[in-house]
């Protein structure tokens, strides 16, 4: 089975912090996603990657910047934490050609005071 | 006009019921559909695809997609209280990075 792991389940920072969010996938996948989920909003888009050192930005990417070092690894920036960036982020990841697989992780509630 | 309209719920029915969960969509260059299962502070779970039009049995669970209307279907039969969760239903095309996604239907099944 797929699995991608984020770093944190629950995060709680100031606000003005810069913050890491951290995600692995252990399939190969050429594609990752990074999502935030607000109620009543769905899922929107922030940042995804085709490939290393790639990205391009999703609906949302204003505040955001991401850092594909490696293949297995995607991870969200949040330069200068803000009250409105609390939420559920969501990592994903896809095997290029393989529309119909979407694989998530378990999500990080980022709580910014 | 949302790429994909989900009505939201909340939907609550008894143990044992058949469930129906929707989705409606505008863009007709869809041909990849699914069906996600997320529980309460947890990610999304992939639960069923199709690709294009039809029907796709998986146990309780059956997906269906008619292309002609823009309207992609979830029933569960006889529905259990572990079936208690979101569902989201997210589409693509065969080309282009994208997923589109519901913004969920939460479900409660009461035992």
């Amino acid at each position: 089975d797929v699995k991608v792991t984020q770093s944190s389940r629950y995060l709680v920072k100031r606000t003005g912090e810069k913050v890491f969010l951290e995600c692995v996938q252990d399939m190969d996948h050429e594609n990752m996603f990074w999502y935030r989920q607000d109620p009543g909003l769905g899922l929107r888009l922030i940042y995804f990657s085709y490939d290393v050192k790639m990205k391009e930005k999703g609906d949302i990417p204003e505040g955001y910047s991401v850092s594909r070092e490696k293949k297995e690894r995607f991870s969200l920036i949040l330069e200068s934490a803000s009250t409105n960036q609390t939420s559920m982020y969501l990592c994903a990841s896809s095997l290029e050609g393989i529309r119909e697989k979407l694989f998530f992780g378990s999500g990080t509630q980022l709580s910014v005071l | 006009q949302k790429e994909v309209e989900q009505d939201p719920g909340p939907l609550s029915v008894p143990e044992g019921a058949i469930v129906s969960l929707n989705c409606t969509y505008s863009n007709s260059a869809f041909q990849y559909f699914m069906w996600y299962r997320q529980y309460s502070r947890k990610g999304p779970e992939l639960l069923m695809y199709t690709y294009s039009s039809g029907n796709k049995e998986d146990g309780r669970f059956t997906a269906q997609v008619d292309k002609s209307s823009k309207y992609i279907s979830l029933f569960i039969r006889d529905s259990q209280p572990s079936d208690s969760a979101t569902y989201l239903c997210a589409m693509t095309s065969n080309t282009g990075n994208q997923f589109y996604f519901g913004t969920g239907t939460s479900l409660t099944v009461i035992p």
